[in-house]
């Protein structure tokens, strides 16, 4: 049975960082590509990140000029998202998907999100 | 970047069916997803891959496209389909992934 499971999510001051992890069982980790995407309270879907399976690609929204990082240790099965220069704007409810081998596969198994606040 | 666009909301009574539209640019040469999301739970894929559904997806769920639009058609719809649903795509210009931004279906 596949699990995805993000964690790290919690209250942070505007321009600050905070990394969010993710991890999944039931399938090759280290086969898989895997995408962040973010939900504003209230708003729809926004993609954040891709990364392949070995880390050799990413792609991230350009809407984040640059600050969000997406990245993975296999060793561990864990991807993970390093948040900088952190708005109120970036606050959201952030999943973790996977399902393709391929970084333009759709991701059909989603975590229930880890929920990150940005505020003073 | 490349932009889609969905209606808000769309309503329908039960046993009608529903279409959601998804409009973009030549559209119709993206490979096209589709998500249901209901309030409080992760999205749940419906349809991939324009038109395939995974297993468990009633077959009253259908994808669908034309040249600058994609549709999610569900028949005979049911309280337990009132949800949000988003369109997704790859778009190879740029490398990037695309959400439409959702349409909340109401069923009266």
């Amino acid at each position: 049975q596949v699990q995805v499971l993000e964690s790290g999510g919690g209250v942070v001051q505007p321009g600050k960082s905070l990394r969010v992890a993710c991890t999944a069982s039931g399938f090759t980790f280290s086969r898989y590509a895997f995408q962040w995407v973010r939900q504003a309270p209230g708003k729809g879907l926004e993609w954040v990140a891709v990364i392949s399976h070995d880390g050799s690609e990413t792609y991230s929204a350009d809407s984040l000029k640059g600050r969000f990082i997406i990245s993975r240790d296999n060793a561990n099965n864990m991807v993970y998202l390093q948040m900088n220069s952190l708005t109120p704007e970036d606050t959201a409810l952030y999943y973790c998907a996977s399902g393709s081998k391929m970084v333009r596969g759709v991701a059909n198994f989603w975590g229930q999100g880890t929920l990150v606040s940005v505020s003073s | 970047s490349y932009v889609v666009t969905q209606p808000p909301s769309v309503s329908m009574a039960p046993g009608q069916t529903a279409t959601i539209t998804c409009d973009g640019s030549k559209i119709g040469n993206r490979v096209i997803h589709w998500f249901q999301q209901k309030p409080g739970q992760a999205p749940v894929l419906v349809i991939y891959d324009t038109r395939d559904r995974p297993s468990g997806i009633p077959g009253r769920f259908a994808g669908s496209k034309s040249e600058n639009t994609a549709t999610l058609t569900i028949s005979a719809v049911e309280a337990g389909d009132e949800a949000d649903y988003y369109c997704h795509l790859w778009d190879p210009t740029s490398d990037r992934w695309v959400f439409g931004g959702g349409t909340k279906l109401t069923v009266l």
